[in-house]
Order: C-alpha cells, then structure tokens, then sequence
C-alpha cells in the first residue's frame, strides 16, 4: 500500500520569501504524485501533478514540484511568496493498480504569508 | 454539471439521527469518490464508485456507513445512528473517464466544496 509523509503541519513564511512544503512517500510500484490546495472552506483544487517523463513539474500560480525517486520526494516550491498563497496544501499518491485506483493523501500543510 | 456539487453545505443533527448527504459529479465522470476529513486528520478515504459499483468500500469506518450510486451519477452517503466522532467535512471528488475507464491518474480527482456536518 501506498503512502504519503508530509512534514511540517504549519509553514510560515514571509512575503516574497521562498515557499518550500515536503512531501515524501512511499510506493512498491511507479507512482502518480500530486499536490492539492484548500482555501478556506473550499474544497480541494489540484495544484500540479506529476505522471510520467519530465521530472520537475510547473503548476498553477507560479508553484512547481520536483519527483526524486531515489529520494522518494516530491516537494513542493515557489520562488516568491504572495499573500494569497495562504492555504492548506496536500499532498497524495496514487498507483495505477485494479482494485487500488484511489489516491492517499498526507494529512496536510497549513500555509501562513507574513506580510 | 460545471462542477461536482454537494449537498447540503453544512447538517448539524443529534446524535443518534441518520443523516444523507449527496453528491452530483460533474456529468462524465464515471469515478467518484468520497473522503472524510477530520480538524488535523487530513483526508481519510471512505469509498470509491466505478460506474454504480463499489469495487473499493474499505475506508468506511462501520457498518453505520453506506453509500450507494444509481445512474452512474449522483452518490448518497448515509450515516445512521449518528455519533459525535463522525463530525468531519465530508468531501466528494469525481474523475474524468476515458469511455468507462477513469483517468486519475492522469487529470487527478475534481472534488466539491463539501458538507460539513456537526453532531451535537
């Protein structure tokens, strides 16, 4: 079974600072990684997500992810922090695998901007 | 539909009361899914539907849990007998499906905003 590590329940950084969230994890097989965002009582928007070829992947509002598998990561980053980047950010991974065709989410990272 | 759609918002019953709560995928999506999520418990999954079916019910927590899918679209969630632990946000997702096939690995999972309910 698959799983997923985020360390860190509570990030803060100051505005136009670096936004760097960990997420590590753990599959027998080729995963399928992603990050989600949640904004105050929204529901869950992906943010990126990470398939097969290129390893680093570009997401919306400026944010990007790198997959190492020989580190088992799958952080999350952006150059600059802005305000409205405060959120809750998840973590998941999934394998393609009958009868397992469900992604495991990490139990979150709250993001707070310091103006 | 545009979006998935849950209903309703926000359901506080008393304990020991069944409670329903719906979820309407965006139309196509042939996989759906439904997740609970707990104040710093992250998402918990409960269930997953392929078409009407349930090939994968192994995250409902007891047997007051049930969900059914008719149609191939709108699911319902029913907690009976309800207790004070099963207050949580309760999140639906859906799937983009290529014919039947879901494609989550591909477009990940669309979810609705959810329905927060309170037992009191």
């Amino acid at each position: 079974a698959q799983s997923v590590t985020q360390l860190g329940s509570h990030v803060s950084v100051s505005e136009g600072a670096l936004v760097l969230l960990r997420c590590n994890y753990s599959s027998s097989v080729p995963p399928y990684l992603f990050w989600y965002v949640q904004y105050p009582n929204q529901g869950l928007q992906l943010l990126l997500k990470y398939t097969t070829g290129a390893t680093l992947v570009k997401g919306i509002n400026g944010f990007e992810a790198e997959f190492k598998k020989s580190e088992t990561s799958f952080h999350l980053t952006k150059p600059s922090a802005h305000m409205s980047d405060a959120a809750e950010y998840f973590c998941a991974v999934g394998v393609s695998n009958f009868g397992n065709e469900k992604l495991t989410f990490g139990t979150g990272t709250r993001l707070t901007i310091i103006p | 539909g545009a979006g998935v759609s849950q209903s309703p918002s926000n359901k506080v019953t008393e304990k020991g009361k069944d409670v329903e709560l719906r979820c309407d995928p965006i139309s196509g999506h042939t996989a759906l899914y439904w997740y609970r999520q707990s104040l710093g418990q992250g998402l918990e999954f409960l269930i997953y539907f392929q078409g009407n079916s349930a090939p994968d019910k192994s995250g409902l927590p007891s047997d007051r849990f049930s969900a059914e899918r008719t149609g191939g679209s709108v699911s319902t969630l029913t907690i009976q007998r309800t207790q004070q632990e099963d207050s949580a946000v309760y999140l639906c997702a859906s799937s983009r499906s290529t014919g039947q096939v879901a494609r989550w690995w591909y477009y990940g999972y669309t979810f609705g905003s959810g329905t927060r309910l309170t037992v009191v």
